[in-house]
Order: structure tokens, then C-alpha cells, then sequence
């Protein structure tokens, strides 16, 4: 089975420009997570998602940020405009939540940006 | 929002050594505690978690040692090998909100 896919992998953007981070989730898990990570700060949870209800989005940084969720297999990410403090590896995850939940979270390889 | 603080930063043990990583949390809301590993240019993945209800868990050469009382926890890495060398981020939940750890950078000398 396919694991989570992020798109794109890399992306150098200038300041000032509209970034799009793309989502597609493990088929039949019912959350979604979006996480940023840097070396100063780790892994912070910006938002995320039960069955494409945005929960807690308490950790998205500032009205720049925007996170949707459309349907059960699709998430975007969007940063406008984007500030060289914005480059950070975005991270998307899943999981099956429920009876049978084992809390796991599965992880996409990451979407490297960087905003000069 | 760092609910969960991670200790050492970086680590560096010798082939055969014991890795050990510390963990305190905050919240006792929290019932999951699992630990992830991360190799460069990659996300995240599971090693190993625990739940409250038991003070240890061991799967392989890695273990959690879990205190409630004091809310900490920690990873072992038993006969540690050079390819254990990675990023290991504990973390905490409560239902879907899971906060992690700044991270451990391990290097295992051969």
C-alpha cells in the first residue's frame, strides 16, 4: 500500500510568492495532520483534521496559513505570502482514530521549503 | 507549546553501548507515549510505544521505561549499532492531539 504522499518535495520560492504544499493521505485513515519542523523549534503541529473537519488549528503560525481539506484523500497546505522564516520541512501525516486506534501516526517524506 | 521536553539534544555512544534517551511531560491528560525515529530526508516513523497502564515495554534491543508518578519516560537502545544512528523525537497524545519532543541526534561510533 502507498504511504502518504507529499508534494512537492523541494520548493525555493522567493519572498513574497504563494506556496502550495499538497497532501494525499493513507486510503481509509480518517485524520490528517500537518507538522513544521526546524531545527530550532522540532516538530510543532500546525493543524489538523478529523474526517476533513479542521479540529485545532491553534498551531498554525499566523493568518498566512491556510490548510484545507476537501476530501478523505487530499490536503493543501498554503502559505501566502511566504517569509524566508517560513522555510521549514512541512510534514503530512495520518491515522485511523477510533476503538481500534493504536494512536500511530504515519508520516509523508516531507515537503523541504525554502523562501529566499 | 512545548508540552514534552526531550533530553540529551545529541548523544553519541559507541558500538555496543546503551543509548538512552529522557522524556517529561506535562499534561496528565496524556495516554500515548510513543517514539519515533527519523533518518535524513525522511518523515518520522514508529519504534515503539507505551501506554500508562504498564512501567515498561521492550521490543527487540529498545525499551520504554515509564514513570506516571513523575510523568517521565525513556527509550533504551540496548547494544546500540551504528545504524540506530538517527533522530528519535519522543511524544505525547491525548485522542488526536500529539505533541513531540525537540528531538535526540544519535550517533552510534562503529
Amino acid at each position: 500500500d502507498a504511504g502518504v504522499i507529499q508534494s512537492p518535495r523541494h520548493e525555493v520560492t522567493e519572498m513574497g510568492q504563494e506556496v502550495t504544499l499538497r497532501c494525499k493521505p493513507i486510503s481509509g485513515h480518517n485524520s490528517l495532520f500537518w507538522y513544521r519542523q526546524t531545527m530550532m523549534r522540532g516538530l510543532e503541529l500546525l493543524i489538523y483534521f478529523n474526517n476533513n473537519v479542521p479540529i485545532d488549528d491553534s498551531g498554525m503560525p499566523e493568518d498566512r496559513f491556510s490548510a484545507k481539506m476537501p476530501n478523505a484523500s487530499f490536503s493543501t497546505l498554503k502559505i501566502q505570502p511566504s517569509e524566508p522564516r517560513d522555510s521549514a520541512v512541512y510534514f503530512c501525516a495520518s491515522s485511523l482514530t477510533g476503538t481500534a486506534n493504536t494512536g500511530e501516526l504515519f508520516f509523508g517524506e516531507g515537503s523541504r521549503l525554502t523562501v529566499l | 507549546q512545548q508540552q514534552v521536553k526531550q533530553s540529551p539534544q545529541s548523544l553519541i555512544v559507541q558500538k555496543g553501548g546503551i543509548s538512552i534517551i529522557n522524556c517529561a511531560y506535562e499534561n496528565t491528560a496524556f495516554d500515548y507515549f510513543p517514539w519515533y525515529q527519523q533518518f535524513p530526508g525522511k518523515g518520522p516513523a514508529l519504534l515503539i510505544a507505551i501506554r500508562p497502564d504498564v512501567s515498561e515495554k521492550k521490543e527487540g534491543r529498545f525499551t520504554i521505561s515509564f514513570n506516571k508518578s513523575a510523568k517521565q519516560f525513556s527509550l533504551h537502545i540496548m547494544d546500540s549499532q551504528p545504524g540506530d544512528s538517527a533522530t528519535y523525537f519522543c511524544a505525547a497524545s491525548n485522542n488526536n492531539d500529539m505533541r513531540f519532543g525537540a528531538g535526540t541526534r544519535l550517533t552510534v561510533k562503529p
